[in-house]
């Protein structure tokens, strides 16, 4: 069964620090691994897409990997601000043609404290 | 990137009553999709919006409950019919290119309350 599984469920810290986010997955066969930020009562918003050969990807504090050996993948906030405060949400696309259904995990809500 | 325009953006209705839920994006895309988010959830696929023919719904969801149109590229609405309160919960629409490793946007969501 194709899935994504996201730790942790929820993270809190203090605003300046990194944290690492992580996704698992089981999804084949596979074509590319996105993450989305979602702000409280609004939709998602792409950070990175990342596919089969590309290890890492970064998008300004915002860094993703990628293991397609282990199909895992983390993400990597640096020097957070208050604004990163939402969900995070890994996504998997699956390799099924024209078939675009994306496979979503529950999501890392992070909350940034002052 | 494509922006997508939803409406309305929020609603309170009466169970037994339906709402329409529109969704215009500003450039012609492939693929449209209707998402349901209920309270601390991630994303469900309700169905795939076709341009022209039936929507291709998930498992769990129905086109009698859940009817949708797509007239043409830019364009969809999703109704939520005979409604009750289960129903309430976020609904969202997406739109992306059928071309690999496009990004796949979201209109900023309708959230229903059913009361």
């Amino acid at each position: 069964k194709n899935q994504v599984e996201q730790s942790p469920q929820s993270l809190i810290i203090l605003e300046g620090k990194n944290c690492t986010l992580q996704c698992n997955y089981t999804v084949s066969p596979f074509s590319n691994l996105r993450w989305y930020k979602q702000d409280t009562g609004r939709g998602p918003v792409s950070l990175t897409i990342m596919t089969f050969s590309e290890n890492t990807k970064s998008n300004g504090r915002y860094t993703a990997t990628l293991d397609a050996d282990t199909k895992q993948s983390s993400l990597h906030i640096t020097a957070s601000q208050l604004s990163d405060s939402a969900s995070y949400i890994c996504v998997v696309s699956p390799n099924a043609g024209n078939n675009r259904k994306l496979i979503w995990g529950l999501g890392t809500s992070l909350a940034v404290n002052p | 990137s494509a922006v997508i325009s939803q409406k309305p953006s929020r609603d309170i209705c009466q169970r037994g009553t339906s709402l329409t839920i529109q969704c215009q994006v500003d450039s012609q895309v492939t693929m449209m999709f209707w998402y349901r988010q209920q309270p601390g959830q991630s994303l469900t696929l309700i169905a795939t919006a076709n341009q022209g023919s039936e929507a291709t719904y998930e498992s769990g969801f129905v086109i009698d409950k859940f009817p949708i149109s797509r007239p043409n590229l830019t364009f969809s609405t999703l109704t939520v019919s005979n409604m009750s309160p289960e129903d309430s919960s976020i609904y969202l629409c997406s739109a992306l290119q059928a071309q690999r490793n496009t990004e796949a946007f979201f209109g900023q969501g309708t959230r229903l309350t059913v009361v």
